[in-house]
């Protein structure tokens, strides 16, 4: 069966660098691939989606990647403030199906 | 706009006791509806999902069932709630491959 991972560990980084986030998947190549961002007691709110063809896709400060090859998408987030301090999740969507299925999320922390 | 309605916010019942859940959408018609289930520092996990009235979809066996009786109402049910259905419970539309979330009913079983 198709499994998603993540960084299972939170990731702190210092305020001003680059977050840097990982999205592997196995088997078959997604159609598309989705960032979405959670707050504790929230529900995730969509960021980015990026599709097999497309290798970048860039939103503000947001930057994502998809690697077909490697099987991976890196999720990137530049001049990190701490309200970038989320719980970030991936989600893979395959063109002949109606689901949505999420990885199980990286906790990232930005310090001052 | 767009929104998504989901209660109660947060619920407390007992273990043995009856579930219901409601979703209801506005400001779309033929909506894909999902039922999330997120236990306490946990993923995501897709329980139920729906691509019109009267299509239900399950993802994991277990005591819990959905139901979509109108376009833009999704229900999850339970007759008998056990310990292990504690969790904070999400319930979404898609459109163009994007998910939006409601706020979340938070389900403690005692």
């Amino acid at each position: 069966s198709q499994k998603i991972e993540q960084n299972s560990e939170a990731l702190n980084i210092q305020e001003g660098k680059t977050a840097t986030l990982t999205c592997n998947y196995t088997n078959y190549s997604p159609a598309y691939l989705q960032w979405y961002r959670q707050d504790p007691g929230r529900g995730p709110v969509f960021l980015l989606l990026i599709r097999e063809n497309e290798k970048e896709k860039r939103k503000e400060r947001l930057k994502v990647t998809f690697d077909t090859t490697l099987k991976q998408s890196l999720f990137h987030i530049t001049a990190s403030q701490p309200a970038d301090s989320a719980t970030y999740l991936c989600a893979p969507l395959y063109s002949s199906a109606s689901k949505i299925i999420f990885g199980s999320g990286t906790r990232l922390s930005i310090r001052p | 706009s767009q929104t998504i309605h989901q209660w109660p916010a947060t619920l407390v019942q007992p273990v043995g006791s009856p579930l219901s859940l409601e979703c209801t959408v506005e400001g779309t018609s033929n909506p894909n509806l999902y039922w999330y289930r997120q236990a306490a520092g946990r993923g995501l996990q897709l329980l139920f999902y729906s691509v019109g009235i009267g299509q239900i979809s399950s993802e994991v066996p277990q005591n819990l069932s959905a139901s979509r009786p109108q376009d833009r109402q999704f229900i999850l049910s339970s007759k008998k709630l056990l310990l292990s259905d504690s969790g904070f419970y999400l319930c979404a539309w898609s459109v163009a491959d994007e998910q939006y979330f409601g706020p979340g009913t938070r389900l403690t079983v005692t």
